[in-house]
């Protein structure tokens, strides 16, 4: 079974620049999230989706980050304008469900990302 | 607002060692992951706990959980070289059951 794709593996921008990363999740699971993974921390969500619906994107900077799944499969995370502290690895991650048995996530191999 | 903590932060360990790395959450849940992470790479799955009293062993790893207490634990048993990476715990929380990670716990075996 495929995992969680993701791309690119790597950015490098410039501060107010914008960039778009990709993910594609698991065959057939219905929830997709994106985090923000800044070194030396943990994971922090920024949004999770159910098919094309937001469930939550209380932590998403609105002004800035935006994020769109729109056929329910594949999604987008936008940053525009990018700041320097955007600088951090953007993890794509999926479910089959959420809650329930089948909560757990599987991570993709992230976008790490560096703005200067 | 849910708050995850784990400690240690940092762990150097001989080969061959015992140590045990813990997480403490602050509301009730029901579910308790923990993760690897090897540097520059993404999050491998170790343990799902899904109840009070639940262990799980996995070689040398074994994962403890008390809902009681909002405890975790992550004993390392005989330590290996191998066994060097980062440890995340994440707990699941919310209406839509989000996941809230600690800081993690970065853990070097020395031979």
């Amino acid at each position: 079974e495929a995992g969680v794709a993701q791309s690119p593996r790597y950015k490098i921008i410039e501060k107010r620049q914008s960039v778009a990363f990709w993910c594609n999740p698991i065959s057939g699971h219905a929830t997709l999230y994106w985090y923000q993974q800044i070194l030396g921390q943990g994971p922090k969500l920024l949004i999770q989706f159910q098919n094309n619906g937001v469930v939550d994107d209380s932590q998403l900077p609105k002004d800035r980050f935006s994020a769109e799944r729109l056929k329910g499969v594949d999604s987008t995370l936008k940053i525009q304008p990018a700041k320097l502290e955007d600088s951090a690895v953007y993890l794509c991650a999926s479910s089959f469900i959420s809650g329930g048995k089948g909560n757990e996530q599987f991570f993709g191999p992230g976008t790490r990302l560096t703005v200067l | 607002e849910l708050k995850v903590e784990q400690n240690p932060l940092f762990l150097s360990m001989q080969e061959g060692k015992n140590y045990t790395i813990y997480c403490n959450y602050s509301t009730t849940s029901d579910r308790l992951y923990w993760y690897r992470q090897d540097p520059g790479k993404s999050l491998e799955s170790l343990f799902v706990l899904l109840s009070n009293g639940a262990v799980k062993q996995e070689g040398r790893l074994m994962a403890s959980l008390d809902t009681k207490a909002r405890l975790s634990t992550l004993h390392i048993t005989a330590a290996v070289h191998d066994l060097s990476a980062t440890y995340f715990c994440a707990v699941n929380s919310g209406s839509a059951r989000q996941l809230t990670f600690g800081s993690g716990t970065q853990l070097t075996v020395l031979p």
